[in-house]
């Protein structure tokens, strides 16, 4: 069982917007703003696309944002395009003792 | 740029132990932590544990405490996975990644660990 909830699948048609929730708790989502979003696309390792809640890494489009309130973050996808199809993972930082924890992850699909 | 290439997949019989490898090239290694993350088929990501390439600090996820142990040799920019008493629900990808403030930027390619009688 993943320390973090997310829902399994969420789907888009191109053009549209889909948002992804993360629900932790007070001791790790709402507790810290260091969550993170990764994208993984079949077969391959996965790639860092929001940090610190809601700041992007150099190259990642700005279609992709972040925010969070209270104990969940949210992952929105504007625009979808075909290669957002992907699964999509958040993580946190969990304090001094847990450290860092996933989330089951999502697999988005674009319709 | 940025990299970390991976040692290759591994088959081991249960209760044995493995080590995986990690070469970082592109960067500073010593600047860095190096996270470990695994995954298991078909499922999610699992944190198992980060180690500061600068002093050595290792924190391990309480559930491989006692199994599981990290490295680095900083002469040739490289981390080391070990995990010992190896069970068949160990079966999976094991992932390095370059960690910095929470946030894993960069990850190797993976290696898979089949354990199987």
């Amino acid at each position: 069982q993943s320390a973090l909830t997310q829902p399994p699948s969420a789907s888009g048609s191109p053009g549209q917007s889909v948002t992804i929730s993360c629900t932790g708790t007070s001791s790790d989502v709402g507790g810290y703003n260091y969550v993170s979003w990764y994208q993984q696309h079949p077969g391959k390792a996965p790639k860092l696309i929001i940090y610190e809640v809601s700041k992007r890494p150099s190259g990642v489009p700005d279609r992709f944002s972040g925010s969070k309130s209270g104990n969940t973050a949210s992952l929105t996808v504007s625009g979808l395009q075909a290669e957002d199809e992907a699964d999509y993972y958040c993580g946190s930082y969990a304090g001094i003792n847990n450290l860092r924890v996933f989330g089951g992850g999502t697999k988005l699909t674009v319709l | 740029q940025v990299q970390l290439v991976q040692s290759g997949a591994e088959v081991k019989r249960p209760g044995a132990s493995v080590k995986v490898s990690c070469k970082a090239s592109g960067y500073s290694f010593t600047t860095y932590a190096i996270s470990w993350v695994r995954q298991t088929p078909g499922q999610g990501l699992e944190w198992m544990g980060w180690m500061s390439a600068y002093n050595g600090d290792t924190n391990y996820a309480q559930r491989f405490q006692g199994r599981v142990t990290m490295t680095t040799d900083t002469s040739t920019s490289t981390a080391y996975l070990e995990l010992r008493g190896l069970r068949s629900d160990d079966t999976a990808i094991y992932y390095c990644a370059r960690e910095l403030e929470f946030k894993d930027d960069y990850w190797g390619q993976g290696t898979l660990v089949t354990v199987s009688s």
